[in-house]
Order: structure tokens, then C-alpha cells, then sequence
């Protein structure tokens, strides 16, 4: 199957910094990306869509100028959390579709686990 | 806008025992479905999908799952348990190719020895 890859799987920051996730899709273009938030214990909760090219698609209730996304190629879509709090700690991930697939199936990256001091 | 319930937050089961892990859908149209696996600390991986076609669709570890129209069900099965099927399921649906999945609560199987 098509793979998806997220960078980094764990990380660690003060409260008010910046973080930066990376998710690339390896094997296949994706001009769609989904970034989704999940607490412990719990599903998964869709924060946005990342479209190629152009603005995001957030969520109702997702800060827009808190999680920044990104998605400057076909291959690679960035979420950004900003001057990050406490309560940003979570996992998040990130899922892709392979251009043209018209079956709905999404494929995730491994996730990752974001730690706010 | 669809919706996905999974009845059971925790399902524990015998090793060797059928797995029944339950999942209702609402969609004003007709649906992808799909259940995905999860285990600590990772992504989610694709187990089953029902598009079109045959309405039990087989997946991978031994798990199938039955699309039920009438009763908007699509519940995820396996013979026999095995330790290793100890995780998180997530049940989802969506409607076109081009949408966003939607995720049911999960339901975390456990497995006894």
C-alpha cells in the first residue's frame, strides 16, 4: 500500500515555542492531506484539510493562526503549532489519499506525540 | 453529515474466541466504510473497506466485516482471537472519494490468555 510518513514521532517543547510537524507521502502525490488531532483515549478528531497550493480548510472551533498548515508540494504537507500551550499536547496525524483513488481509503502516518511543557 | 457509532468502548474476549466489534453508520448517501486498527503510540492502518460490490469483505488478519444496508451496519469479525489483535479499532465512513473520514469513538480489544 501507499505510505505515509510523519516526522518527528515524538517532541518536546516549552510553552510559547513553535513546533513543526512534516508529513510525506512517499510512494504517491497527494493533492489532499487530512491533519487530525487525538486525545488520549479517544478518536480521532479531523482538524483541517491541506489542499496543494492553496489555503488550508480548517475545522469548525481549529485556530487557524495556531496550527498553521502547509502544503507546498504534491509530496509533503506541514502543520505548525504555535506558540504552543499545555493544552496543545496531544497526537497528531497526518493521512493522505493518492490522486485519483476514488475508493476513499486514507493512509496515515505513524503520528506524533506532542509534549508542552 | 455522516456519523459513525461503535458500540463498546472495550471488548475483551478469549483467545480463540470470535472478535464481534460493533459499528453503525448514518449517511444520507451511500458510504464508503472502513475499519482501521491502531496500536500504541501509532498511526492507523487499514484492515477492511467496502466501496461497492460484495457486501463481506475480507481484510487482512483474518478479520471480515458485513455491509448491512437496512440495518446501516457494518460490524468487523474474526473466528478466532489472537493476542496479537489486542488494540484500538476505529470504525469510518465516508462519502465520496474526495472527502475526509469520519472516525467512530473506537472500541479497544482486549485479549485474555
Amino acid at each position: 500500500g501507499a505510505v505515509v510518513s510523519q516526522h518527528p514521532s515524538r517532541v518536546i517543547c516549552k510553552s510559547g515555542t513553535s513546533v513543526k510537524i512534516e508529513c510525506r507521502s512517499l510512494d504517491f502525490q497527494a493533492t489532499t492531506m487530512f491533519w487530525y488531532r487525538q486525545f488520549p483515549k479517544q478518536s480521532l478528531m479531523l482538524m483541517a484539510t491541506s489542499n496543494e497550493g492553496s489555503k488550508a480548510t480548517y475545522e469548525q472551533g481549529v485556530e487557524k493562526d495556531k496550527f498553521l498548515i502547509n502544503h507546498a508540494s504534491l509530496t509533503l504537507s506541514t502543520l505548525t503549532v504555535t506558540s504552543a500551550h499545555p493544552e496543545d499536547s496531544s497526537f497528531y496525524i497526518c493521512s493522505a489519499r493518492p490522486g485519483g483513488a476514488g475508493t476513499g481509503e486514507l493512509f496515515f502516518g505513524e503520528g506524533s506525540r506532542l509534549t508542552v511543557l | 453529515a455522516q456519523s459513525v457509532t461503535q458500540l463498546g468502548s472495550h471488548v475483551s474476549v478469549s483467545e480463540g474466541a470470535l472478535v464481534l466489534l460493533r459499528c453503525n453508520y448514518s449517511s444520507s448517501v451511500p458510504p464508503y466504510l472502513f475499519w482501521y486498527v491502531q496500536y500504541p503510540n501509532q498511526g492507523l492502518q487499514l484492515l477492511l473497506k467496502y466501496t461497492t460490490g460484495a457486501t463481506l469483505v475480507k481484510g487482512i488478519n483474518g478479520f471480515e466485516a458485513e455491509f448491512k444496508k437496512s440495518e446501516t451496519s457494518f460490524h468487523l469479525t474474526k473466528p478466532s482471537a489472537h493476542m496479537s489483535d489486542a488494540a484500538e479499532y476505529f470504525c469510518a465512513v465516508t462519502i465520496s472519494g474526495n472527502t475526509p473520514l469520519v472516525f467512530g469513538k473506537g472500541t479497544r480489544l482486549s485479549v485474555i490468555a
